[in-house]
């Protein structure tokens, strides 16, 4: 079975920061890892994805995920906050099935002070 | 590249009335389809997916339906809406084990 664990429900940083969004999953199988972005009565948008390629993945907006298995652990980082990422932000998990079903964390808040 | 589509984007209905929410996916053939309800407080809950024409899993025991008429069109349907069904609704496309790509919603508001 699969499950994901976002450590923070709220992260408040001022602009020009680092952000650091914190993830844990636990997987029986290879899993694939996601982090998406939802701002305010949108949809989700994918920010980046890990599917046992590289381990450190790049995605837009400046976000990158490293992967680390011995930790279980898949932190969503940025080194500059700008006030749009002001959002809230899912990581995901899934393995290789028919359905393709996903596991989603329950989502940090994250907000940018100027 | 592929498109995904929900209308409406606003939907204001009272009790007891019923309901059709329409996703269609354009660029892609064969996709898996969902439906996600997400309630205030930001939680995604799975309702329904379909692998294929005709084939809908239902998660949650609900006063909600799906249909995949088409390939590539997903619908949401209810013959008489609660209260408690108000949300925003979220259609999405996958593909096994990867990656799901998600509408723009719609935000039913059941008064």
């Amino acid at each position: 079975a699969q499950s994901v664990t976002q450590l923070d429900s709220h992260v408040s940083v001022s602009e020009g920061t680092p952000v650091l969004l914190r993830c844990n999953y636990s997987s029986s199988y290879s899993p694939s890892l996601f982090w998406y972005v939802q701002h305010p009565n949108k949809g989700l948008q994918l920010l980046l994805k890990y599917t046992s390629a590289a381990t450190l993945v790049k995605g837009i907006n400046g976000f990158e995920a490293e992967f680390k298995k011995s930790e279980t652990s898949f932190h969503l980082t940025k080194p500059s906050a700008h006030m749009s990422d002001a959002a809230e932000y899912f990581c995901v998990v899934t393995v290789y099935n028919q359905e393709g079903k996903l596991i989603f964390g329950q989502g940090t808040e994250l907000s940018v002070k100027p | 590249s592929q498109t995904i589509h929900q209308w409406p984007a606003t939907l204001v209905q009272p009790v007891g009335s019923p309901l059709s929410l329409e996703c269609t996916v354009e660029g892609t053939s064969n996709p898996n389809l969902y439906w996600y309800r997400q309630a205030a407080g930001r939680g995604l809950q799975l309702l329904f997916y379909s692998v294929g024409i005709g084939q809908i899993s239902s998660e949650v025991p609900q006063n909600l339906s799906a249909s995949r008429p088409q390939d590539r069109q997903f619908i949401l349907s209810s013959k008489k809406l609660l209260l408690s069904d108000s949300g925003f609704y979220l259609c999405a496309w996958g593909r096994q084990g990867l990656e799901q790509y998600f509408g723009p919603g719609t935000r039913l508001t059941v008064t």
